[in-house]
Order: structure tokens, then C-alpha cells, then sequence
């Protein structure tokens, strides 16, 4: 089974500061997501990765398959970005083994 | 757009009651999730179903049971509901042979008291 580690597991910022969050795993995965959830909300899919990168709008998503690394980047952040943030890697071929989560990154932007 | 509909965002029951969480998704989906989410360890599988009437349990299936009579409908149900069982749910779906691409419901929150 998967072991999924996401650091840190608490991030307070300021506004405006670059925040990364990292997330690594054990074993080969057929796709890894970035997911969102705000206080007393669902969860949003925020990327699904397989390579390389991905940008949405002053969100940006890394992985690196050789290492079994991924990384999620904020850039000039917002207190609207506070939220929790959870790296979850989809196993098995085609994604046969379901999904595994990390247990999440609990991010605060203060004005 | 692909909607997951969780139909209570909200619940409070009693010990031993027994509880129905509904999940209906809108983009016909063969493959439906439920999870439950708890401070500290995450969120864990407990069901899934890749097609009608056909059920997987997955990591945390104790004290849970499932229905899937139709496709678009997947519910999560406690027998006996046990303040254990205080958590907040997920459901999600997605499509068969492409589980990389998967949606997430709002989440509903149970206490059981």
C-alpha cells in the first residue's frame, strides 16, 4: 500500500509570501491530485498530475515521478487561500488500486 | 460540468439509529467512492461500487453497508449509528478504466450523539 507524506503539516504565512507544499509517496502511481478543502466545505480537485507541471492562475503543480515527488506552489497568496490542502496519488495500473491522501496541509495567510 | 450532489451537508442522529447518506452524481459515472474524513488520519475508503447492484468494501468497512440500484446513486447507510461514527463523508465518482479523473461531493457531516 501506498504511504503518501505530505510536509509541512501546518503553514501559517503572510500575505503575499510564496508557499510550498510537498508531497512525496512510496510506490509507483498511475496519477497524483492536488486537492482543496476550505473550513466546513467539500473538497476541490484543484490538478491531476501524471508529469511534469501545471499552472492555474497563481497555482502551480510539480511532480517528479523518478523521485516520487510532488510539489504545490502558491505565488503572492491570499487570505483566501487559507485551506487545507491534500496530495492524494491514485495507484495500480489505470488507477486500479483507488486513490490513497495524504493527511493534509493546514494553511493560514494572515492580512 | 460533472456535479456530485451529497443530499444532507448536515446531519445529527442518535446512537443506534440508522442513518441513509445519499450521493448522486450527474455525468454518468460507473465507479462511485464513499470515504470519511477524521482529524489526524485523513481520508479512508469505505465502499465502492464500479457498476449497478455491485459493491467493493474497501479500507474501513465495518459498520457500514451500501446500495447501488441505480447508477447514478450511491448510498452510504449505518445500521446502528455509533458516536465512532462522527465524521465527515465524501463521496465521489468517476469514470470506468479512467479513475484519474475524479469528483468530489460537497462532504456531509455526521454527529452522532
Amino acid at each position: 500500500k501506498n504511504e503518501v507524506e505530505q510536509s509541512p503539516q501546518n503553514l501559517t504565512a503572510q500575505e503575499g509570501e510564496f508557499i510550498t507544499i510537498n508531497c512525496s509517496y512510496s510506490v509507483g502511481i498511475s496519477a497524483l491530485h492536488w486537492l482543496q478543502q476550505h473550513p466546513g466545505g467539500g473538497i476541490v480537485s484543484l490538478f491531476m498530475l501524471s508529469s511534469g507541471k501545471k499552472k492555474h492562475g497563481r497555482l502551480i503543480a510539480t511532480i517528479n515521478i523518478q523521485e516520487k515527488h510532488s510539489s504545490l506552489h502558491i505565488t503572492a497568496s491570499h487570505p483566501r487561500d487559507s485551506a487545507v490542502y491534500i496530495c492524494a496519488v491514485l495507484g495500480g495500473i489505470g488507477g486500479a488500486d483507488g486513490l490513497t491522501f495524504g493527511k493534509g496541509t493546514h494553511l493560514i495567510i494572515q492580512p | 460540468d460533472v456535479k456530485v450532489t451529497q443530499s444532507s451537508r448536515y446531519l445529527v442522529k442518535r446512537t443506534g439509529e440508522k442513518v441513509f447518506l445519499e450521493c448522486v452524481q450527474d455525468m454518468d459515472h460507473e465507479n462511485m467512492f464513499w470515504y470519511r474524513q477524521d482529524p489526524g488520519l485523513g481520508l479512508r475508503l469505505i465502499y465502492f461500487s464500479y457498476d449497478v447492484k455491485m459493491k467493493e468494501k474497501g479500507d474501513i468497512p465495518e459498520g457500514y453497508s451500501v446500495s447501488r440500484e441505480k447508477k447514478e446513486r450511491f448510498s452510504l447507510i449505518l445500521e446502528s449509528a455509533s458516536t465512532n461514527q462522527t465524521s465527515m463523508y465524501l463521496c465521489a465518482s468517476s469514470l470506468w478504466g479512467n479513475r484519474n479523473t475524479i469528483y468530489f461531493g460537497e462532504g456531509s457531516w455526521l454527529t452522532v450523539v
